[in-house]
């Protein structure tokens, strides 16, 4: 099993620019989740999503969107840059474990830069 | 809102001191988790704990839930390089779905 995979790794976008961070899973996992990572501030919940089809808003959902048209795939959309984007971002999955949703498993993460 | 505050951010020591990093809430949660976090890596789970009062030991870590279920330690005895790392403790609410992390603990060990 790969467990959770994040492409790209790196990426540098010129404000404005859109892109799209993909997730996958193959763990068969029912919740997934994205984060984004700054020094100083732990992880912060973007969006995430308790089931192929759904999303939710996180704590810091501005600026981005998501889309879960897959059980194993989730993507994270940046319509239009912005510096303050600069993170690094994970994804992460969670089973659904008699009624625990809180052991999640987090992919290696994607370094954006935005100029 | 930070609902989890770790203390220290920052830890600096040599090989072979102990040490303790503290996770605090006033918010109640339904289990509290402790990840490591090496760099250019997602962190990874160390232990989960659920009960109040609850104490699990993975080797040299000694891990505590507080008896009220908002706030947790982590205790490394004789602190080696492999240890260096960042620590991130995660509080869980019923039935969310949903982590809040705590701001990290950034721990450097010196041989």
């Amino acid at each position: 099993n790969a467990g959770v995979t994040q492409t790209p790794k790196f990426r540098v976008l010129k404000t404005g620019q859109s892109m799209t961070l993909l997730c996958a899973q193959d763990m068969n996992h029912e919740y997934m989740y994205w984060y984004r990572q700054d020094p100083g501030m732990g992880l912060r919940l973007i969006h995430y999503s308790v089931g192929e089809g759904t999303t939710a808003k996180g704590e810091v959902p501005d600026g981005y969107n998501v889309s879960r048209l897959k059980k194993q795939n989730f993507l994270l959309g940046l319509e239009s840059a912005a510096p303050s984007q600069t993170s690094v971002y994970f994804c992460a999955s969670s089973p659904w474990d008699r009624g625990r949703t809180d052991t999640q498993y987090f992919g290696p993460g994607t370094r954006l830069t935005v100029l | 809102t930070q609902l989890l505050e770790q203390s220290p951010q920052f830890l600096s020591i040599q090989e072979g001191e102990n040490l303790t990093v503290y996770c605090n809430s006033s918010s109640v949660f339904s289990s509290l988790q402790w990840y490591r976090q090496e760099p250019g890596e997602g962190p990874v789970l160390l232990v989960t704990v659920v009960t109040g009062g609850e104490v699990k030991k993975l080797k040299r870590l000694t891990f505590q839930f507080g008896d009220a279920r908002k706030d947790s330690s982590l205790h490394i005895t004789a602190a080696q390089p492999g240890d260096t790392g960042l620590y991130l403790c995660a509080g869980a609410k019923s039935n969310t779905g949903k982590l809040i992390f705590g701001q990290g603990t950034t721990l450097q060990v010196k041989p």
